[in-house]
């Protein structure tokens, strides 16, 4: 079945580091592939999603690209800030609309 | 506008007592999602409606969990009897439709622990 797989956490960096956040998923057809983000105390929030290969959604200085070649869709920043500091997750959209989300990586960044 | 609203933000009771979560989704949202997440894990999908009609609900374990949607609007996920190991973030989501690309969004998610 369908599934993703995201790097493990935690990952802790220096403010204006840059930051990666493996993602690689398993899916039938073409799914959309998505990051979500989790600020401590709050719910997921959508970081950016991307709906075909090649795509490359950004938002909030952070991008990921939908490489279907490497089923893979990376989180990427930069430079991170401290505000940046919370549990990100990868998920996927299948066919049959149902979403299946990472473990989560959480980060910590350090000024 | 409003977001995903879900009551009560957090619930203890003890083992065997039932338990009941609400979700009021975006206004507008036709497909409405009840997750489970455990610490240090993922969502995991419990089940969805599109409108008031549950269209997945494999994952829902049936002998103690219930959900509705009346009307296709609010809904209740139940739980009845809670067990230790219900202990857990139960999170709501809604969405626009049923299309792939579209985003979910969520509450803030009821923890619940059970003693």
């Amino acid at each position: 079945g369908d599934s993703v797989t995201q790097m493990e956490g935690p990952v802790t960096l220096s403010e204006e580091a840059f930051l990666t956040i493996n993602c690689t998923y398993t899916a039938t057809g073409y799914p959309s592939l998505f990051w979500y983000v989790q600020y401590p105390g709050e719910g997921l929030q959508l970081l950016l999603k991307a709906t075909k290969a090649d795509d490359k959604g950004s938002n909030k200085g952070f991008e990921a690209t939908y490489r279907k070649e490497t089923t893979s869709f990376h989180l990427e920043k930069g430079s991170v800030q401290v505000s940046d500091s919370a549990v990100y997750f990868c998920a996927l959209s299948d066919l049959g609309n149902q979403f299946y989300f990472g473990t989560g990586t959480s980060l910590t960044v350090i000024p | 506008e409003a977001g995903v609203v879900q009551s009560p933000r957090y619930k203890i009771i003890e083992k065997k007592q039932p338990v009941a979560f609400w979700c009021n989704p975006i206004s507008g949202h036709n497909t409405l999602y009840w997750y489970l997440q455990n610490l240090g894990q993922g969502p995991e999908l419990l089940i969805r409606y599109e409108n008031e009609e549950a269209v997945d609900d494999s994952q829902l374990p049936k002998d103690r969990f219930s959900a509705e949607r009346l009307k296709g609007v609010d809904s209740t996920l139940k739980i009845q009897p809670a067990e230790l190991g219900d202990s857990a973030v139960y999170l709501c989501a809604s969405s626009l439709g049923s299309w792939t690309g579209n985003e979910q969004f969520f509450g803030p998610g009821t923890r619940l622990t059970v003693l």
